[in-house]
């Protein structure tokens, strides 16, 4: 099975509609990531989660929100989704450390027409 | 603002042949940085890493090298093989105590030719 699990892996919706990306991971790592990652482009960090009390606005989180369940849980929220936000979507996993290498998810295409 | 960027946006070699993958950052503050690969349809994945007090890690078959002074980070893939094929990001990381902040690069294409 997979370490870092995203649902739903593909998703079409419609402008204004509110959309929720979900993130799982089995390697018990603290941190989690969001990120989107545009044609042509690197990634770019949207929130960012150290433990489960703990949320972080990154590089672009306007118009997206986040919720950390638990350890193993971390979602990413469109309330008013708008094509622009068309894009890849990857969760990644982190730990505290001299190492911070990130476990990436096999991301989640979005789509906004 | 500072950014992390690419000399060569697609990369071509020969079966066999060393590549050489290139990344400028402007943040001479960032203290860790990393090389991803991805593949089509993947997520990226982990090759290699280093810290900004040294200038040079190896691990298998790639090497990452770091020159401060130009600010300049590259990649070398040794005896390049189909697989090595994807694209490839750098990163740079600034951490301290209670912030985070992480820059990607925009990525270099690197197809090996058979």
């Amino acid at each position: 099975d997979a370490d870092v699990t995203q649902t739903p892996r593909n998703r079409i919706t419609k402008t204004g509609k509110r959309i929720m990306l979900e993130c799982s991971q089995t390697k018990g790592h603290d941190r989690m990531y969001w990120y989107r990652q545009d044609p042509g482009l690197g990634l770019r960090l949207i929130y960012y989660s150290f433990d489960v009390k703990d949320i972080n606005k990154g590089e672009i989180s306007d118009g997206y929100s986040v919720s950390r369940q638990a350890q193993a849980k971390f979602s990413l929220s469109l309330e008013s989704a708008i094509p622009n936000q068309t894009a890849l979507y990857f969760c990644a996993t982190g730990i505290e450390g001299q190492v911070k290498e990130q476990f990436f998810g096999p991301g989640t295409r979005l789509t906004v027409l | 603002g500072e950014s992390v960027g690419l000399h060569l946006p697609t990369l071509s070699v020969q079966e066999g042949d060393n590549s050489i993958i290139n990344c400028a950052y402007s943040n001479s503050a960032s203290d860790y940085f990393i090389w991803y690969k991805q593949e089509s349809g993947k997520g990226p994945q982990f090759i290699i890493d280093i810290r900004s007090n040294m200038d040079k890690r190896q691990g298998q078959r790639v090497t990452v090298l770091l020159n401060k002074t130009v600010k300049h980070l590259s990649l070398q893939i040794a005896a390049t093989q189909p697989g090595d094929s994807a694209v490839y990001f750098c990163a740079e990381i600034l951490s301290g105590a209670g912030s985070y902040q992480l820059t990607f690069g925009k990525g270099t294409k690197l197809s090996v030719i058979p």
